[in-house]
């Protein structure tokens, strides 16, 4: 199972681009990379999902080079509701389970 | 789309009682369903992997008989602590995964917080 690495923690102001790094160096041609936002005591939300090159939805764009090593998650101009943990999740399609990392935790300042 | 739903969404028990919590997916048929625990100020940690007609397949370091689990349907699964005791006071999340053509993407359910007296 592909393990991911990502920063413990960033700080950011509202009005802010925040770009939030996940490193998964042995990914496997068939995963995908998914992102997740959690608030406490809530289970994890579906932000992002992406193969390679550039994705984007109405809440995120995910930048991923072609080496498909990393992943970069973009929030364009952050609010205070957007201070969450934030989890990049490799998924190996077609098995049977995917493993959480230690998430980041970002903080909107005002 | 893609809704996943909880129940209960929190439950308190006393030690030595069972607690079912119950996973389903609203608007999808997911073969496959997982069960999380997680700590405060830490991470999901897989339990469990629920298939659907099948027995399920638990990490390691996770008790099969203390953690019931049964996938009765596609758009059923649950969770049965028995025996509950303080110790297994924590927050259970399940998810359920759902996709085709090789790509496939997990959804949450918003989670049960189970306290045990």
């Amino acid at each position: 199972l592909a393990k991911t690495t990502q920063p413990i923690s960033m700080d950011s102001y509202e009005g802010q681009e925040v770009n939030i790094t996940c490193s998964h160096n042995n990914i496997a041609t068939n995963d995908y990379i998914t992102w997740y936002q959690q608030f406490p005591s809530q289970g994890p939300r579906f932000i992002i999902q992406g193969y390679k090159t550039k994705v984007t939805n109405e809440v995120a764009s995910l930048f991923i080079p072609a080496d498909r090593k990393s992943s970069t998650l973009s929030l364009p101009r952050v609010s205070l509701s957007d201070t969450a943990v934030y989890y990049c999740l490799v998924d190996y399609t077609g098995g049977f389970k995917t493993i959480f990392g230690a998430g980041t935790r970002l903080f909107v300042k005002a | 789309g893609a809704v996943v739903s909880q129940h209960p969404s929190r439950v308190i028990c006393k030690s030595g009682t069972s607690v079912k919590i119950e996973c389903r997916s609203l608007d999808f048929q997911a073969t496959t369903m997982f069960w999380y625990r997680q700590f405060p100020k830490q991470s999901l940690m897989l339990m469990a992997t629920s298939n659907e007609g099948s027995k399920a397949t638990y990490e390691q370091g996770v008790e099969k008989d203390k953690f019931l689990i049964n996938h009765a349907s596609l758009t059923l699964s649950t969770l049965t602590v028995t025996s509950a005791h303080p110790e297994d006071s924590s927050f259970y999340i399940c998810s359920a995964r759902t996709g085709s053509g090789g790509r496939e993407t997990q959804y949450f359910g918003p989670g049960t917080r189970l306290l045990v007296l």
